[in-house]
């Protein structure tokens, strides 16, 4: 079974503008989480879908959305970037809601803010 | 809101020797989850419990949901277990991570 996959894996951005990253999950997982990692912060939740619904959000500002399509893929926007959101964006798939199974990551986009 | 607090921060072990990681958290949770991350990013998930003690070849979780606390042992250490390990609380279907543990075994 091929596994979780991100594009793209490395992403320049100037202050302002807006971002869209993209997640395939495992085929048959219905259940795409996204997370930032920071060194500063470290890992963060920033949410999840499960069957196209926002099923939880962290405490990231309004500029940080995703959505998921009936083929569970998921997208992550952000809009009117700051250079505080160069980071590692993660996404991981499960077969059931986040917490209660097991998580398989992607290698993350790599996002860069100048 | 959930803590999550590990120990130590950084550790450096000789091949061979029997590792612990410490992970401790302040509220309920549904289930704790141990990962492995690799230089370059990519995250694997060792372990997800809620209760008792899990083992995966050289690899053990416990969980002592009384205490509120989860430990992740590795024995015979080997240079490819060096990475940064992060236990992770999921409550109310959300993730709170710990700031990892950077692990590196000397050959």
């Amino acid at each position: 079974k091929a596994g979780v996959t991100q594009t793209p894996r490395y992403l320049i951005k100037t202050r302002g503008q807006q971002v869209t990253l993209s997640c395939s999950p495992i085929s048959g997982h219905r259940s795409v989480s996204w997370y930032q990692q920071t060194p500063g912060q470290g890992l963060q939740f920033l949410f999840e879908y499960f069957s196209e619904t926002q099923r939880n959000k962290g405490n990231f500002p309004g500029r940080f959305s995703g959505r998921q399509f009936s083929n569970s893929r998921s997208e992550m926007n952000v809009s009117t970037l700051e250079l505080g959101d160069s980071a590692l964006y993660l996404c991981a798939s499960s077969t059931g809601p986040t917490g209660g199974d097991t998580q398989y990551f992607g290698p993350g986009t790599r996002l860069t803010v100048l | 809101k959930n803590e999550v607090e590990q120990s130590p921060q950084n550790l450096t072990a000789q091949e061979g020797e029997f590792i612990t990681i410490n992970c401790s958290y302040s509220v309920g949770i549904s289930a704790l989850h141990w990962l492995q991350q690799h230089p370059g990013g990519g995250i694997v998930s060792l372990f997800m419990l809620s209760s008792g003690k899990k083992k995966h070849g050289r690899l053990i979780a416990t969980i002592n949901i009384q205490e509120k606390h989860s430990s992740l042992h590795i024995t015979a250490s080997h240079p490819r277990d060096s990475a940064v390990y992060i236990c992770a609380d999921n409550t109310g279907n959300q993730f709170y991570f710990g700031t990892g543990t950077s692990l590196t075994v000397i050959p």
